[in-house]
Formats: C-alpha cells, structure tokens, sequence
C-alpha cells in the first residue's frame, strides 16, 4: 500500500530489555514524526526528521529513547533498558514539507505499534 | 501550559443530527494550521479537516466544518448529519509556523452516536 508502515503492530517484552520499532513512511515524504499514545490520551511529540537538517529531538522522554532515519527513508525508534511506564502506542507519521514547509500539509499516520512492557 | 484544550471528553448524538467538538488553543504565533484528527477503535489517525491562521473563511470538506474565531482562538469541527460511524476519538492539533513542526494534540472528545 500506499501509507505510512510501522512494524511489529504489537511487542511485548520483558522490563529491561531493548525494543526497536520501525517506520516506513509515504514515498517521497520528507519529513517524519513520531508520537507516543498511552492509554485514552491524546498524542505525545516525541522526535521529528525533515530531510537533511538535525532531528528536532526536544520531544524525547529520556535518553534511553533515541531515534534514526536513514537515507532520508526509513526510520527506526529505539527504547533501551525499557520500563513499564514505556508502554503504550508509538505511532509515526509522514508529511511532504518541502522548501519553506507549508503548514497546511497533513501528517499521514501509521497503524502503530502497541508496546507492552511486563 | 495546554496548548490545546479540549474540554469535552465525551459527547453523545443521535444519528443525522449535527455535533459541534470544542476546542481552544494557546499561541503567540500569527501563523499557524489548526487541524482535526478522527481516531476509530481501530486506532488509525485520520486527517479530517485543516484551518489555517489566515484563512478568511471557515474550512468545510464534505460533512465537516470548522467554526474558526480567531480572536476567541477557538477552533470548533462541526459535523453535520451524524452517523454511526462518526463514533470514535476526535482530536484537534496545531502547528505554528515559528515552533516546532510537530503537531501538537489536545486530550481529545469521545464522540458516541447513537441511533
């Protein structure tokens, strides 16, 4: 399809271990976001990529969350030593900004992955 | 401070009736995009609606609308003739044009239809 692809929909893991999660966005997009969705709240920012400029990161619960997106394409969010308040829905999303970056282009999301830390 | 307020958490409406979805927002921007976002149980994102700071007209797609009054910076989405699969979470997000590019999401309306 078309959209945005996120892989696994669902983990669970054990506290304390890694979790790597993984965003294919639209072709063509340039920029990417990723949220985190904990149970009945709305959307959290957490890191946002727009083409070759530094990731706006400021979003970033803590330092065991970091996040990649390599060639401009696919990215991956990585949640190390993870605890259970980590666990909720990630979601990401992808929009075309381009030069000057319209604001009214909509963010086009995932189907998400459910983290769930035991 | 909240960016976004919704302060409706849940709504009901009976079917082929209209529904308005509250929400206000905080910034010093003069340029910003206002947006409604639909969420099923399903639990996708779906983009319904945009507003921008300086459009001069309500924005309106299908069933949707937005009642915009900038000066009360609220943002209000109406939706006309209700049906049974407009049950779901609502959010409305901005981003501003000086901040980061990111939406910003308000706590969102459970909206609940009922025929």
């Amino acid at each position: 399809g078309a959209g945005v692809s996120q892989s696994p929909s669902n983990k669970v893991t054990e506290k304390g271990k890694d979790v790597e999660l993984r965003c294919d966005p639209i072709s063509g997009h340039t920029a990417l976001y990723w949220y985190r969705q904990s149970l009945g709240q709305g959307l959290e920012f957490l890191i946002y990529f727009q083409g070759n400029s530094a990731p706006d990161k400021s979003g970033l619960p803590s330092d065991r969350f970091s996040a990649e997106r390599t060639g401009g394409s696919v990215s991956t969010l990585t949640i190390q030593r993870t605890q259970q308040e980590d666990s909720a829905v990630y979601l990401c999303a992808s929009s075309f900004l381009g030069t000057g970056g319209r604001l009214s282009q909509p963010q086009h999301f995932g189907d998400g992955t459910r983290l769930s830390i035991l | 401070a909240q960016k976004i307020t919704q302060t409706q958490p849940g709504m009901f409406v009976q079917e082929k009736e209209a529904v308005t979805l509250d929400c206000t927002y905080d910034t010093s921007d003069q340029s910003y995009g206002l947006f409604w976002y639909k969420q099923p149980s399903s639990g996708e994102m779906i983009f319904l609606i945009y507003q921008g700071s300086y459009d001069e007209q309500n924005a309106t797609e299908g069933r949707y609308s937005l009642n915009f009054q900038k000066a009360r910076k609220s943002a209000n989405l109406v939706i006309s003739a209700s049906q049974l699969g407009d049950s779901a979470m609502y959010f409305c997000a901005m981003r501003e044009d000086m901040g980061r590019r990111a939406l910003t999401f308000g706590s969102g309306t459970r909206l609940q239809v009922q025929p």
